[in-house]
């Protein structure tokens, strides 16, 4: 069945240094969705990706979809107190929509 | 983008009684979909809500569980039965903007069965 994975898990980094988490999809996706749920809050909606080798930015963010539209990664430069939360990745498979496991965030002041 | 509310935003229940979550989108949407969030996890599909139709029910989901209605395009009611402290999750209501497009999350319902 169609599989979403995510590494790492867990991530703790110092406040300034940079973060990213990987997204593995086992099939060729349409697209590919990031989102973030902050502690105690709901997944908001960051970019969607459509082409092959896109690469998106938003201010510190940078998003990228692999050329065989499998996979694709999350760059933060820079992390900020602010960027605490849960990163997801999600795609569509036929009419399912599902998700990743999520990367969890810490940054440390 | 929609605006998605959802409500109760919070709720502790006991067990076996059952709670009926609702959902009010400010467009109408042709897509709708109930998600559950288990402490520390994922989110997992529970099923997509169909407008004048029965809801598609994902694995491991059943209606007689989680019977759902969507009477038109900006509405849908979930409810949790015969809860038991496994169902104490966060359940988000979403939408589907454009075909094969971008998902909005209603704030969830945090639910907690004791």
């Amino acid at each position: 069945g169609q599989q979403v994975m995510q590494i790492p898990q867990y991530q703790h980094v110092q406040e300034g240094e940079d973060f990213t988490t990987y997204c593995n999809s086992s099939t060729t996706l349409s697209n590919i969705q990031w989102y973030k749920q902050r502690p105690g809050g709901h997944p908001v909606f960051l970019i969607q990706l459509v082409k092959s080798g896109e690469v998106k930015k938003q201010k510190r963010l940078t998003f990228q979809f692999g050329e065989a539209k499998k996979n694709s990664s999350l760059h933060i430069t820079a992390t900020q107190t602010t960027d605490v939360g849960t990163y997801f990745c999600a795609g569509w498979y036929g009419q399912n929509f599902v998700f990743g496991p999520g990367t969890r965030l810490s940054v440390l002041p | 983008s929609a605006v998605i509310s959802q409500k109760p935003s919070r709720d502790i229940c006991q067990r076996g009684t059952s709670l009926t979550i609702q959902c009010q989108v400010d467009s109408q949407v042709t897509m709708m979909f109930w998600y559950r969030q288990q402490p520390g996890q994922s989110l997992t599909l529970i099923a997509t809500a169909n407008q004048g139709s029965e809801a598609t029910y994902e694995s491991g989901f059943v209606i007689d569980k989680f019977p759902i209605s969507r009477p038109n395009l900006t509405f849908s009611t979930l409810t949790v039965s015969n809860m038991s402290p496994e169902d104490s999750s966060i359940y988000l209501c979403s939408v589907e903007v454009q075909l094969a497009g971008t998902i909005y999350f209603g704030e969830g319902s945090w639910l907690t069965v004791v």
